[in-house]
């Protein structure tokens, strides 16, 4: 089954700075992958999708997402960080086994962005 | 347009007791999906149900079980409630049960 690590529960910019969130699958090249922002007592919200019609996938909020099939990694970017981007993300995958409609997520990582 | 809508937003069970979370798809969505997102951890996979059906089911104990009405609204049941089932319950809309889902906030169930 493909499960998604994200390496960094907690990751502190300051504003301004780049924002890398870091993303890797575990299995056999998954068919989408996804990157979803919580905001404090919130449900979640899609930021970009990897469909494989391109590697470097742009989402909502300045963020990009580039695939990388030898280093199984999709990883978030975004050059400049705001104080609004403080949030937990998380990265997400379709449980493999032919189903179309399981998600399996990572643990998350929470975005922290100091003045 | 209303999104994903959810209720309670909050509550407040004692062990052993018995809880039903509603839901509301964004209109037009035949699909509603359901996670159990634990505090510190990613969203885990509960059920799926597609125009009625229940097209999946995730590793979760019979305890949990839910349900589509005709309106496409629907329901998660759990029953005997455990302190381990103290979790945010999300609930998502998709047009067909693919992954376009649209999640709405939550519910954040506390049992004592």
């Amino acid at each position: 089954a493909q499960s998604v690590t994200q390496l960094g529960s907690h990751v502190s910019v300051s504003e301004g700075a780049l924002v890398l969130l870091r993303c890797n699958y575990s299995s056999s090249v998954p068919p989408y992958l996804f990157w979803y922002v919580q905001y404090p007592n919130q449900g979640l919200q899609l930021l970009l999708k990897y469909t494989s019609a391109a590697t470097l996938v742009k989402g909502i909020n300045g963020f990009e997402a580039e695939f990388k099939k030898s280093e199984t990694s999709f990883h978030l970017t975004k050059p400049s960080a705001h104080m609004s981007d403080a949030a937990e993300y998380f990265c997400a995958a379709p449980y493999s086994g032919g189903s179309n409609y399981k998600l399996t997520f990572g643990k998350g990582t929470l975005l922290t962005v100091n003045p | 347009d209303a999104g994903v809508t959810q209720s309670p937003t909050h509550l407040i069970k004692t062990r052993g007791q018995q809880v039903t979370l509603r839901c509301s798809p964004i209109s037009g969505h035949k699909s509603v999906s359901w996670y159990q997102q634990v505090l510190g951890q990613g969203p885990q996979f509960i059920f799926q149900y597609y125009e009625k059906e229940e097209r999946g089911r995730g590793n979760f104990p019979d305890r949990f079980s839910a349900r589509q009405f005709p309106n496409y609204s629907s329901e998660l049941n759990v029953n005997a409630l455990l302190l381990g089932d103290s979790a945010l319950y999300l609930c998502a809309s998709s047009p067909d049960g693919s992954y376009g889902y649209t999640f709405g906030s939550g519910t954040r169930l506390t049992v004592v």
